[in-house]
């Protein structure tokens, strides 16, 4: 079964330091990763994918993730934070399709980042 | 970009009735929705798996003929609530894939949520 942990529940950073949103990952043979943002009361916006190739991956809004295959991490990085990064981030994990006519997504339970000015 | 639409935002009921959620893919067709459920504070949990003409799959746990779920064309699926009781209030949201080939490197598009407030 694959999981995602997502060991921090909040991360407190100032604006304009660099900000750091961790993320592991369990899923058998190689992973899709992707990393949401939410809002509140709002549905789930799309950051950016690792699917292969260059382990580091950049998103939307300035947001890059790095893949460590040897650790199992998609931590999420930002150089620079700004208030209006504050939401709830979810990383997520789905192994390749299988043909079993399923491709069931699974989110880590979100790491709430307040961004202080 | 792709745009998915959830209707309404926001619902209150009263106890025993039932409510109807909209999810409609506004730009592209989507073979697939998917359902997902989400407690304050915590992840989304996957119910239930919707493919345009067939019936859902249901995760382990969610009550089928509770959360009715119907995908009947390729841009909307509907979830019903039946005999709603408080403990069914949450934020409801709906995603889908762009279409084609089903592929692990797909996307999903998100609904902006329902909100769900059973009295």
């Amino acid at each position: 079964a694959q999981s995602v942990a997502q060991p921090e529940d909040q991360v407190n950073v100032a604006e304009g330091n660099p900000l750091t949103v961790k993320c592991t990952y369990s899923v058998s043979g190689n992973p899709y990763l992707f990393w949401y943002v939410q809002y509140p009361n709002r549905g789930l916006q799309f950051l950016l994918k690792y699917i292969t190739g260059d382990n580091l991956v950049k998103g939307s809004y300035g947001f890059e993730a790095e893949f460590n295959k040897s650790q199992t991490s998609f931590h999420l990085k930002k150089p620079s934070a700004l208030v209006s990064d504050s939401a709830l981030y979810f990383c997520a994990v789905r192994a390749p399709y299988s043909g079993a006519g399923s491709y069931q997504l699974t989110f880590g339970k979100g790491t709430k980042l307040s961004v202080i000015p | 970009g792709a745009v998915v639409s959830q209707h309404p935002s926001w619902v209150i009921c009263k106890s025993g009735t039932s409510v109807k959620i909209e999810c409609r893919s506004l730009d592209f067709q989507a073979t697939t929705m998917f359902w997902y459920r989400q407690f304050p504070k915590q992840s989304l949990m996957l119910m239930a798996t919707s493919n345009e003409g067939s019936k859902a799959t249901y995760e382990q746990g969610v009550e089928k003929d509770k959360f009715l779920i119907n995908h009947a064309s390729l841009t909307l699926s509907t979830l019903t609530v039946t005999s709603a009781h408080p403990e069914d209030s949450s934020f409801y949201i709906c995603s889908a894939t762009t279409g084609g080939r089903p592929s692990g490197a797909n996307v999903l598009t998100f609904g902006a949520g329902s909100r769900l407030t059973v009295l």
